[in-house]
């Protein structure tokens, strides 16, 4: 069935070290993805987003790369700080029945060791 | 993100119970959606509308139901809870586009 997965449920890293949170989708027709954060207590917040069109995309400290070929999706985050510590979610969206459908993975937590 | 509110942010109710969690935006979107999120888990779509009086039924509908009596707001009903409805539940909001939607910051719900 289509999904929206992550390699590892659980990533540590130490402080200034760089991050990668990987992604894997199934559904081949979906042409936009998005990263988001989630602190405790909080709703998901917009981090990055890519279009199916582009290959890489950076933003302040973190990129996000899209390889459509194997459907992989990563997350780097450079010079991880204790206040990256969080869960982050990949989501992928499509159009489905003329209406855009967006479907969320299970997350990965990132936790940062100071 | 103060543009997408949602009350109560934590609620215990008993069994049977018939409760409304709702949610308000300042975004001026015209899509809204309730999403659930379970312990571990992602988050999973439950119902979501597209302008006022447009419902929608998302993955995991049942048990639940739905109100857009204005562009501002979009209420979450369930019916007659049931302790697997326990959980924290999300309100998001998202442009004509439908493409990044944002998030208000949950509702905790404890079903007893």
């Amino acid at each position: 069935g289509e999904s929206v997965g992550l390699h590892l449920p659980t990533l540590s890293v130490q402080e200034g070290d760089n991050s990668i949170i990987n992604c894997a989708y199934s559904n081949s027709a979906s042409d936009y993805f998005i990263w988001y954060k989630q602190e405790s207590g909080k709703g998901p917040q917009f981090i990055i987003d890519i279009r199916s069109n582009m290959d890489k995309r950076q933003g302040q400290r973190v990129t996000v790369l899209l390889n459509k070929t194997v459907k992989h999706l990563s997350l780097q985050i450079a010079a991880t700080q204790p206040g990256d510590s969080a869960v982050y979610f990949c989501a992928e969206n499509r159009e489905d029945t003329g209406r855009r459908a967006l479907t969320f993975g299970s997350g990965t937590r990132l936790q940062v060791q100071p | 993100d103060a543009d997408v509110t949602q009350t109560p942010r934590n609620r215990i109710t008993k069994t049977g119970k018939r409760i409304m969690l709702e949610c308000s935006q300042t975004k001026g979107h015209d899509r809204m959606y309730w999403y659930r999120q379970d312990p571990g888990l992602g988050l999973q779509l439950i119902y979501y509308s597209f302008d006022v009086k447009d419902i929608n039924k998302g993955e995991i509908s049942d048990g639940y139901s739905v109100s857009r009596q204005a562009q501002a707001k979009f209420s979450l009903s369930l019916e007659s809870a049931i302790p697997n409805q326990t959980a924290l539940y999300f309100c998001a909001t998202s442009d004509e586009r439908g493409e990044t939607q944002y998030f208000g910051p949950g509702t905790r719900l404890l079903v007893l």
